[in-house]
C-alpha cells in the first residue's frame, strides 16, 4: 500500500537552510507527480511546489521561488525539499503528497519547520 | 489564480444531523475539486475527488456535488468521528493549486 514517511523537520534560524525528506513506498516516484504543501497559522493550506513524474516540469509558489528546490533520489525512492534563505513566515507543517494525474490521492504525515532566532 | 472560498468558517452541529458545507471557486474549475478532511493533530486525507467521487474507505454518509464554481460537501447522519476541518481544493487551473480556508465542523 502507498506510504509517505516524512523526516527532517527542525528549528532553524532565519537565513539558514533545511532539507525535508519524504520516503515513498508502494509506488515509484517515476510513476507520478508529487506536491509539497505547507500549513501555516496565517495562510492555512498553501501549495509550495510540484515535481512532475519525469522531473521535467517543476513549479513553485511565488512565495518560495528561487529559495526552495524539489528533487528526488530514484534509487531510494525519496522526495526532497531543499529550503534556503528561510524566513519566519516559512514556519509551518510541510506535507508531501502523491498525485494521481493532477489531484492529490495520498498525504504524508507532515514535518514541522520552525524558523526563529 | 483561482481563489476557493468556503462557508461557513465554523459549523456547530448535533450528532445525527445532516451537514452541508459550501465551496465557491472564483472561476470555473469544471469538476476538478477535492475535499480533504483534517482531524486535530493529523495530516489531511482525501475524502472526495472529482467533486463527487468518494475515496476508498470513505463512508457513504459523505457525498459531494457541484460543477463549475459551486460545490457542496454533505455529511448525512453526523458521527462524532466526523468532527474535523474540511478543505476544498481545485486542480483545474494550475499552477498554483489552491485550497479553501477550511470549515470546522464541531459538536
Amino acid at each position: 500500500q502507498v506510504q509517505l514517511v516524512q523526516s527532517g523537520g527542525d528549528v532553524v534560524q532565519p537565513g539558514r537552510s533545511l532539507r525535508l525528506s519524504c520516503a515513498a513506498s508502494g509506488f515509484t516516484l517515476t510513476s507520478c507527480a508529487m506536491h509539497w504543501v505547507r500549513q501555516t497559522p496565517g495562510k492555512g493550506l498553501e501549495w509550495v511546489a510540484v515535481i512532475s513524474y519525469d522531473a521535467s516540469n517543476n513549479y513553485y509558489a511565488d512565495s518560495v521561488k528561487g529559495r526552495f528546490t524539489v528533487s528526488r533520489d530514484l534509487a531510494k525512492n525519496i522526495l526532497f525539499l531543499d529550503m534556503d534563505s528561510l524566513r519566519p513566515e516559512d514556519t509551518g507543517i510541510y506535507y508531501c503528497a502523491k498525485l494521481e494525474y493532477a489531484r492529490i490521492d495520498y498525504w504524508g504525515q507532515g514535518a514541522l519547520v520552525t524558523v526563529s532566532s | 489564480e483561482t481563489v476557493m472560498t468556503q462557508s461557513p468558517d465554523t459549523l456547530s452541529v448535533s450528532l445525527g444531523e445532516r451537514v452541508t458545507l459550501s465551496c465557491r471557486a472564483s472561476q470555473g474549475v469544471r469538476n476538478n475539486v477535492l475535499w480533504h478532511q483534517q482531524k486535530h493533530g493529523q495530516a489531511p486525507r482525501v475524502i472526495i475527488y472529482d467533486a463527487s467521487t468518494r475515496a476508498t474507505g470513505v463512508p457513504a454518509r459523505f457525498s459531494g456535488s457541484g460543477s463549475g464554481t459551486e460545490f457542496t460537501l454533505t455529511i448525512s447522519d453526523l458521527q462524532s468521528e466526523d468532527c474535523a476541518v474540511y478543505y476544498c481544493q481545485q486542480y483545474d487551473d494550475w499552477p498554483p493549486w489552491t485550497f479553501g480556508q477550511g470549515t470546522k465542523v464541531e459538536i
